[in-house]
This record gives structure tokens, sequence and C-alpha cells, in this order.
């Protein structure tokens, strides 16, 4: 079985500056994919990173990167210089044996002008 | 290019009655996935099609079902509906290259109600 924990249902951040969400995963797989997606309000949800497992290298798309600390099973989401737009849930997801996504609880982000 | 599209965008059923639900991958995908999202339960998987063939599912009982069509749009059927399955319905496709691992392009939803 695979599991994902965001433990913050609510964060907020002021306009420009910086924030950080929140997952811890567990899954018996070696090899195995994680995810961010966020969901604006009334929106499709989309992809904003993705992170192969068997990667040292911590993925970047733009102002969003995370930190992939394999040993200890978490993969935060670090956005920078934080816009209005980046309002919205935060689901963390994991991938594991190419047979099923589990996703997270979600983070609901407030961007504060 | 146009992206996943799913009809209706709102049904309401009552208790007992069965509903369909409907999507369209984006053109070139051949996998679907169906999940649930209520209210503070995040998403949970459903189901899983690729290339007409169910896949995986999740844990939900049989009365959750669907099919994959040849054109690779799917459609999922919920009978016996209860009171607990009012919930938006995502639909998404992927490329079906490398199973789950494949990045998911997600419709806007179907929003179920069940009186």
């Amino acid at each position: 079985a695979q599991t994902v924990t965001q433990s913050q249902p609510e964060m907020s951040v002021q306009e420009a500056e910086t924030v950080t969400l929140s997952c811890t995963y567990d899954t018996s797989e070696s090899d195995y994919y994680l995810f961010w997606y966020k969901q604006p309000p009334s929106r499709q949800m989309i992809l904003v990173i993705r992170q192969e497992a068997y990667k040292q290298q911590n993925a970047t798309e733009n102002r969003f990167s995370v930190n992939f600390q394999k040993a200890a099973k978490s993969f935060s989401l670090k956005i920078s210089d934080s816009q209005l737009g980046d309002a919205a849930m935060y689901f963390c997801a994991l991938s594991g044996g190419y047979q099923k996504v589990t996703f997270g609880i979600g983070t609901k982000l407030q961007v504060i002008p | 290019e146009a992206g996943v599209t799913q009809s209706p965008t709102h049904l309401i059923k009552t208790r007992g009655q069965q509903a369909t639900l409907r999507c369209s991958p984006i053109s070139g995908h051949t996998s679907v996935y169906w999940y649930q999202q209520a209210l503070g339960l995040g998403l949970q998987f459903l189901l899983w099609y690729d290339e007409g063939e169910e896949r995986n599912r999740g844990n939900f009982p049989p009365r959750f079902s669907g099919r994959q069509f040849p054109n690779y749009s799917s459609e999922l059927n919920v009978n016996a509906l209860e009171l607990e399955d009012s919930a938006l319905y995502l639909c998404a496709s992927s490329w079906g290259t490398c199973g789950t691992t494949d990045t998911q392009y997600f419709g806007p939803g179907t929003r179920l109600t069940v009186l």
C-alpha cells in the first residue's frame, strides 16, 4: 500500500514571499514518481512539478521547486515570489509500481496582497 | 489542442438511481483515470483504463463501474446511488506509455448530487 500525507490543511503567504508546502509519503516500491498538482478555485487541476525517485536532483519549474528527501520520504514544494494566481488547493501525489496514483488530501494556499 | 472534457457538468439524482458520467481524453491519450473528490477527502482513485481495458481499480464497491470505448473516451457508471456518492468526479487522461507515472491531464469534473 502507498500513502500520502499533507499535514497542513491551510497555508497563507504574503504576495512576493516564499512558502513551503509539506508532503510525506510511504511506499514499498523502489521505483516511483512524485507529483504536485494545483487546483485553482473552479478551475481544472494542473501539474505543477514531477519528480522521479531515482533522480537525486530536485525538480524545478520556474518559481516552483521541490525538496525531495528520499530517506525521510519527504517531498515538499517551495513557491518563490508568490503571486495572487498561486492561490489554489495543492495536492501531493505518488505513483509507485506504475499501477496506481495516491493523492494527499490537499493544502489550501491563500496569497495575501 | 482540446483538453479533457467531461459531461454533464452537474448531475442531480435521487438515492437508488443510476448515474452515467462521460469523459473525452486529449487526442492521442490512451489512458483514462477516474477519481472521486469528496469534501475533505482529497482525490480517491476509482478506475484506470488503458487501450480499452480496465487496468486497476480503487477501493470502491462494484456498483462503481465503467468502460473505455475504441476512441478512448470513457464512461463511469454508478448504480444504486447513495447519499455519500455526492462528490466531484474528475476524469484525467495520459499518454499511457508509463502507466500511472505519466503526467495526468484533468477535466473540469462532473458534480454529482444525490438527494
